[in-house]
């Protein structure tokens, strides 16, 4: 299966700052890849779904000008959370669709958002 | 209505014992099944996918009941290792995948 990375695996940020986060695939190349939230004893949750070379598709009550998502290449998605508050803090979790008929989804480690 | 319900659990249950989860999903027209497994603050990791005929991989089997609308995973001769939160995922279109709040699963010795 296809090895996702992301970066960071944690960060701590002040209210109001911005974060990035990085969701590569390593081995593999993603024409879509999907961001995902879990906050604590929670299910997962679809943020959106980011497609290369063009306009992420962003779930019902998910911010777009919140959650910034740039999918610029075959390998590189980013999520970048504008104007961090503390109620963002939350495990962001990528994944890319692969297998047969995209059955399967491999997921990142997950970066884990503390805002202060 | 959620589009993917499981019991939270936790299901306590010693080493060697059987258990069963079931999930529920909403969406009729689903058409692919899968349970995931996640541990405490990690990424899931695919288990097994559900098959309509049901199927097994070692001491798991997945089942598929489309009339009544859920699936279910039977664990045999558990092991402390396959403590964890198993979460139930279902998908129309391979576009979304819908995931269920997950079932916590205690294996003592």
């Amino acid at each position: 299966g296809a090895v996702v990375s992301q970066h960071p695996s944690w960060v701590i940020c002040k209210s109001g700052t911005s974060v990035k986060i990085e969701c590569r695939s390593l081995d593999f190349q993603a024409t879509t890849m999907f961001w995902y939230r879990q906050f604590p004893k929670q299910s997962l949750m679809l943020m959106a779904t980011s497609n290369e070379g063009s306009k992420a598709t962003y779930e019902q009550g998910v911010e777009k000008d919140k959650f910034l998502i740039n999918h610029a290449s075959l390998t590189l998605s980013t999520l970048t959370v504008t104007s961090a508050h503390p109620e963002d803090s939350s495990f962001y979790i990528c994944s890319v669709p692969g297998g047969e008929q995209d059955y399967e989804q491999y997921f990142g480690p997950g970066t884990r958002l503390t805002v202060t | 209505r959620k589009e993917v319900e499981q019991d939270p659990g936790p299901f306590n249950v010693p080493e060697g014992a059987t258990v069963a989860f079931n999930c529920t999903y909403s969406n009729s027209a689903s058409q692919s099944f899968f349970w995931y497994r996640q541990d405490c603050r990690k990424e899931p990791k695919l288990l097994m996918s559900v098959y309509s005929s049901g199927n097994e991989d070692g001491r798991f089997t997945a089942q598929l009941n489309r009339a009544s609308q859920y699936i279910s995973l039977l664990i045999r001769d558990s092991k402390l290792s396959d403590s964890a939160t198993y979460l139930c995922v279902v998908s129309r279109n391979f576009n979304k995948f819908y995931f269920g709040s997950g079932t916590k699963l205690n294996v003592k010795p």
